[in-house]
C-alpha cells in the first residue's frame, strides 16, 4: 500500500527566502506526481505535474524534483513572498494504489 | 475555462439522513474523481469515474456510491449520515486516463459537509 510523507509538518520563514518541502513514497512504481496547495478552506490548486518519466518539473519560482528510486521529490520555492503561505501537498498516483495518494501537507507561512 | 465547480458549497445534516453532491468537470474532461478531507485522515480517495463508468474505488463503505452522468457531471451519495461523514468532500477532473491512471487532476472548491 502506498503511503506518501511530507517533512516538515510546518515550517516559518521571511520572506525572501528560498526554502525547500521534502515528499517521500514508499512505492516507487508511481505513473506521476502532483505538488498542490491548499489555501484555509478552499480547494487544491495544482502547482507541478511530474510524469514518473521525469526528473524535475518548473513553473515561475517553483521547482519540483522526483526521484523516483530514493522515493523522493522536493518542492523548492524561490525569493519567498507572503501570498506563498498555505498547505503545500504532495500526492502521488500509482504505486499500487487506485486515485492520488496524499501527504498530510506541510502548513508553510511566510512572515513579512 | 470555468474550473470544476461543486454544489452546494455548505450543507448540514442530521446523522441518518442522506445527501447527494453535485461536482462538474473543467469542459472537455470526462474523467471525475471524489476524496474526503478529515483533519484526522486528511484527504482520502473515495471512487473515480470515466465514460459513466466507476473505475476505481477507494476503502470506503458501501454508504457512500457515485454515478456520472454522459455530459461526464457526476454525483456521489451518503447515505445514513453518522457524525465522522463530517468532512470536505473534493471532487476533481482529468482530461483523461491511461490505463488504470488518471492524467493531471483539477479540482473543486469543495463541499463542506457537518453532520449533526
Amino acid at each position: 500500500k502506498q503511503e506518501v510523507t511530507q517533512i516538515p509538518a510546518a515550517l516559518s520563514v521571511p520572506e525572501g527566502e528560498n526554502l525547500v518541502l521534502n515528499c517521500s513514497f514508499t512505492d516507487s512504481a508511481i505513473y506521476n506526481l502532483q505538488w498542490f496547495r491548499q489555501d484555509p478552506g478552499k480547494g487544491l490548486t495544482s502547482l507541478l505535474l511530474i510524469q514518473s518519466s521525469q526528473r524535475e518539473q518548473t513553473s515561475g519560482r517553483l521547482n519540483a524534483s522526483l526521484d523516483k528510486s530514493s522515493g523522493r521529490s522536493t518542492l523548492y520555492i524561490a525569493a519567498s513572498q507572503p501570498g506563498d503561505s498555505a498547505t503545500y501537498l504532495c500526492a502521488a498516483s500509482g504505486g499500487g494504489a487506485d486515485g492520488l495518494t496524499f501527504g498530510k501537507g506541510t502548513h508553510l507561512i511566510i512572515q513579512p | 475555462k470555468a474550473g470544476v465547480t461543486q454544489t452546494p458549497r455548505y450543507l448540514i445534516k442530521t446523522r441518518g439522513q442522506q445527501v447527494t453532491l453535485s461536482c462538474s468537470p473543467i469542459s472537455g474532461h470526462r474523467s471525475v474523481s471524489w476524496y474526503q478531507q478529515t483533519p484526522g485522515q486528511g484527504l482520502q480517495f473515495l471512487f473515480e469515474y470515466f465514460s459513466e463508468t466507476q473505475r476505481n474505488k477507494g476503502n470506503f463503505p458501501g454508504r457512500f456510491s457515485g454515478r456520472q452522468f454522459s455530459n461526464s457531471r457526476s454525483e456521489m451519495n451518503v447515505s445514513t449520515l453518522e457524525l465522522g461523514d463530517s468532512a470536505l468532500y473534493l471532487c476533481a477532473s482529468s482530461s483523461t486516463v491511461t490505463g488504470r491512471f488518471t492524467t493531471e487532476q483539477f479540482f473543486g472548491p469543495g463541499t463542506r459537509l457537518t453532520v449533526l
